[in-house]
């Protein structure tokens, strides 16, 4: 089974900084099967970025995805207003599909 | 424009029974694997079932392995989720999600979801 940890729970800053996200595999994936969503309170998740670091259609690009094997990373590099939200990391591989515990974007 | 509108949810006595829908349209929705997700009140996403487009082959989270069944009605481009012997734990927000592409396993469209209470 593969379980993914996100780091930090809650990352606190500020609009116009950068925001570095951290997704841990419990073991080694292939990083075409790692995949990035956002979730504002209220609403769906949105996709941002899939294998690892491509970026869905009309996602902007201060969204950029990067890693291999266990450490992935989602960095937004100057934060709007409209980011602060949930951050999901998933897992899809082989019929398995596991969700990261997510990482809370807040105004600081 | 794609568009995937979730119905069915309320509130269930823990034991009971209810049966999910989520109309398709903008897509050919034959094509393509469908997913359903759920989300319990403040907390994170859980990735429930999936059926492919052709109904060969479904698979679920051990968590509702043998009291949820999935299924598809493709001449009414419409997915079911069917709901037995729930309990308190399956309350949540669920959502149909399409993948990407036919059968992928990233979700780019997502319905607004439908709330489901397991209470007495």
């Amino acid at each position: 089974e593969i379980v993914l940890t996100q780091s930090p729970g809650t990352l606190s800053l500020s609009p116009g900084e950068r925001a570095t996200l951290s997704c841990r595999a419990s073991q080694s994936v292939s990083g075409s099967y790692l995949v990035w969503y956002q979730q504002i309170p209220g609403q769906a998740p949105r996709l941002l970025i899939y294998g690892a670091s491509i970026r869905a259609p009309g996602i902007p690009d201060r969204f950029s995805g990067s890693g291999s094997g266990t450490d992935f990373t989602l960095t937004i590099s100057r934060l709007e207003p409209e980011d602060f939200a949930v951050y999901y990391c998933q897992y899809h591989g082989s019929s398995i599909f596991t969700f990261g515990p997510g990482t809370k974007v807040d105004l600081k | 424009q794609v568009q995937l509108v979730e119905s069915g949810g309320g509130v269930v006595q823990p034991g009971g029974s209810l049966r999910l829908s989520c109309a398709a349209s903008g897509f050919t929705f034959r094509s393509y694997d469908m997913h359903w997700v759920r989300q319990a009140p403040g907390k994170g996403l859980e990735w429930v079932t999936f059926i492919r487009y052709d109904e060969s082959k479904s698979q679920y989270a051990d968590s509702v392995k043998g009291r949820f069944t999935i299924s598809r009605d493709n001449s009414k481009n419409t997915l079911y989720l069917h709901m037995n012997s729930l309990r308190a734990e399956d309350t949540a927000v669920y959502y149909c999600a399409k993948p990407t592409y036919s059968t992928s396993g990233h979700f780019e469209h997502w319905g607004q979801g439908t709330l489901v209470t397991v209470s007495s």
